[in-house]
């Protein structure tokens, strides 16, 4: 699976988007790019996922770059509930080889 | 969406007893499930997948002797924690395949903190 860099940690106002980047330059054609975060001792909760088209859901939108190397993760308006780490995770549905490699993510803090 | 259960949330055992970890997946069939351990402070760590009516396939370092993982059933797979001593205190967390969905998305359960004393 293609390695993916975020930044360690972000902060946002309540109310305002979080936006929440991803790098993943050498992501291959067949692998999508998934997000996950965990809330403190919880198990990681499933977001969103894309392959090239902009995806949205009741939760958040996903962003990818034409060129599929980036994308942003955009919560629309941000509550102290988002406070989590954020995990971005390029991933390849290779049937029997279906791994998920989480990295160290990024902690996201909503402030009042 | 997919809901996934772990039992239970959280154990204190002695050293050297076992402790075995339940993870089912409540809404939806599973033919393969995923074990991850999570130390403090730290990135989940994929331990092991398992597969409905096979041998599990475990990630390199991980001991299969000590970690036993059963997955006898397309909802239900178990992780035992053998001889467990106060290093294999953690939070252990399974997640669950739907394969029913094209997307193969997985869902994790809330997870099981396991304390060795």
């Amino acid at each position: 699976d293609a390695k993916t860099t975020q930044p360690p940690s972000m902060d946002c106002a309540e109310g305002r988007a979080a936006n929440l980047p991803c790098n993943h330059s050498t992501i291959s054609g067949n692998e999508y790019v998934y997000w996950y975060r965990q809330i403190h001792s919880q198990g990681p909760q499933y977001i969103i996922h894309g392959l090239k088209n902009n995806e949205t859901n009741e939760m958040a939108s996903l962003i990818i770059t034409e060129d599929r190397k980036s994308s942003t993760l955009i919560l629309p308006h941000a509550t102290l509930r988002d406070t989590a780490v954020y995990y971005c995770i390029a991933y390849a549905l290779i049937q029997g080889a279906q791994k998920l490699v989480f990295g160290q993510g990024t902690r996201l803090t909503i402030n009042p | 969406g997919a809901v996934v259960s772990q039992h239970p949330s959280w154990v204190i055992c002695k050293s050297g007893t076992s402790v075995k970890i339940e993870c089912r997946s409540l809404d939806f069939q599973a033919t393969t499930m995923f074990w991850y351990r999570q130390f403090p402070k730290q990135s989940l760590m994929l331990m092991a997948t398992s597969n409905e009516g096979s041998k599990a396939t475990y990630e390199q370092g991980v001991e299969k002797d000590k970690f036993l993982i059963n997955h006898a059933s397309l909802t239900l797979s178990t992780l035992t924690v053998t001889s467990a001593h106060p290093e294999d205190s953690s939070f252990y967390i399974c997640s669950a395949r739907d394969s029913a969905v094209s997307t193969d998305t997985q869902y994790f359960g809330p997870g099981t903190r396991l304390t060795v004393l």
